[in-house]
């Protein structure tokens, strides 16, 4: 079967820095994205890795390295508003996204 | 770019009626579109794949005679939620991807709808 697995929550300092991690099984690899969502709003794209290595934007880098089948949301300086739930969803062979069950994150001051 | 354009916000009705829920690529055009459902603290959840000039694709338990898809133009999905019910209260979400098979899904800002 295709599983994605992230932690369930994670808390952090406010100005420190965290990474959420990602692993997956799927029937073929197109592609991995990580969004992320506030409560009650829907979820908002952050980042695409297709390639191995990391990707960086601004405050946010994604890592990935797809013989481990590993994905890492890193996130940098954090702010309050960076509370959130990340979601880290795979694109399989058939261009389908498998979505992991997100992880909570929760910044403290 | 990419914006996905989702209508009503919030809808409240009484068990028995039909509602319908739009989904618009407002700079974009999308052969395929997305409808998602998220109860509290639960992850998404897939429960079809609207494909612009034929029938929807619904993934497993999901009844496709209770959840009317509509994919009448590139630009237009259409979820209707026939005869609700309060177990289908919930976050109802779509999003569309535009250009090739790898561009990152952009959603609509969801409807929640709540079925007294």
């Amino acid at each position: 079967g295709q599983n994605i697995d992230q932690p369930t929550e994670m808390t952090a300092t406010e100005g420190a820095i965290v990474q959420i991690n990602c692993t997956y099984q799927t029937s073929g690899f197109n592609g991995l994205f990580w969004y992320q969502q506030h409560a009650g709003e829907a979820p908002t794209f952050l980042s695409y890795n297709v390639l191995d290595g990391l990707e960086e934007k601004g405050r946010f880098s994604s890592f990935l390295s797809r013989s481990k089948g590993y994905s890492y949301l890193l996130l940098k300086e954090l702010q309050m508003k960076d509370s959130a739930s990340y979601l880290c969803a795979v694109m399989d062979s058939n261009y389908q996204l498998i979505w992991g069950a997100g992880t909570k994150l929760i910044i403290k001051p | 770019g990419a914006v996905v354009s989702q209508h009503p916000s919030w809808v409240i009705c009484k068990s028995g009626t039909s509602v319908k829920i739009e989904c618009r690529s407002l700079d974009f055009q999308a052969t395929t579109m997305f409808w998602y459902r998220q109860f509290p603290k639960q992850s998404l959840m897939l429960m079809a794949t609207s494909n612009e000039g034929s029938k929807a694709t619904y993934e497993q338990g999901v009844e496709k005679d209770k959840f009317l898809i509509n994919h009448a133009s590139l630009t237009l999905s259409t979820l209707t939620v026939t005869s609700a019910h309060p177990e289908d209260s919930s976050f109802y979400i779509c999003s569309a991807s535009p250009g090739g098979e790898s561009q990152p899904q952009h959603f609509g800002d969801g409807t929640r709808l709540s079925i007294l």
